[in-house]
């Protein structure tokens, strides 16, 4: 299976702030990555599809970029509705792996 | 809209049986590739399985391999998991998830209903 590795963890950050997640993967993906937002009792959300398409309806501070093992997330101006968990998903081969969250909590 | 609805959850004793429905309704069911996807308490989201819109392909996590069987029924726009053997580790929050694209191989899972919870315990 293929391994994905979030980091950091955790971040703690401002409203305005910029912040950027990465997600690494155990072997190349090509652009097979996603990116959810998950809030606290809430089922995850789709952010980020192909690694840098912008899922419809979802604000364009979002995005994402990287391909082959190296991914990121940025939210270019951290706004309150942002504090959350956010998840990277392999969709390259099955079983389809998800990397083990970051916690964006308010500074 | 887009709705996926679970049930079927609830509190069962190692090794007894549990079946998982997932009602969808807003979209046209059986263009989609369609997802089971759990959460344990506390923890990240793991893939349990996935049928294709005619289940032609399917798959499951080697974790419930065996233990686990997808199905859907189309005429109904239903999504099905029947769980045998069930184990603690089984324990989370089960959610049913559309691919996003509908094809089997474009596994972006949106929209996600809310979940039902399996707890395994004696």
């Amino acid at each position: 299976d293929i391994q994905m590795t979030q980091s950091p963890s955790s971040v703690s950050a401002s409203v305005g702030d910029r912040v950027t997640i990465t997600c690494r993967a155990s072997q190349g993906i090509s652009s097979w990555l996603a990116w959810y937002q998950q809030k606290p009792g809430k089922a995850p959300k789709l952010l980020i599809y192909a690694a840098s398409s912008l899922q419809s309806g979802v604000p364009s501070r979002f995005s994402g970029s990287g391909s082959g093992t190296d991914f990121t997330l940025t939210i270019s101006s951290l706004q309150p509705e942002d504090f959350a968990t956010y998840y990277c998903q392999q969709a390259n081969s099955f079983p389809q792996t998800f990397g083990g969250g970051t916690k964006v909590e308010i500074k | 809209e887009v709705q996926l609805v679970e049930s079927g959850g609830g509190l069962v004793q190692p090794g007894r049986s549990l079946r998982l429905s997932c009602a969808a309704s807003g979209f046209t069911f059986d263009d989609y590739a369609m997802h089971w996807v759990r959460q344990a308490p506390g923890k990240g989201l793991e893939w349990v399985s996935g049928i294709s819109w005619n289940s032609g392909s399917i798959g499951y996590a080697d974790s419930v391999k065996g233990r686990f069987t997808i199905s859907r029924d189309n005429a109904k726009n239903s999504l099905y998991l029947q769980m045998n053997s069930l184990r603690a580790e089984d324990t989370a929050l089960y959610y049913c998830a559309k691919s996003l694209k509908g094809s089997w191989w474009e596994n972006w899972f949106d929209p996600w209903g809310q979940g039902t919870l399996v707890t395994v315990s004696s």
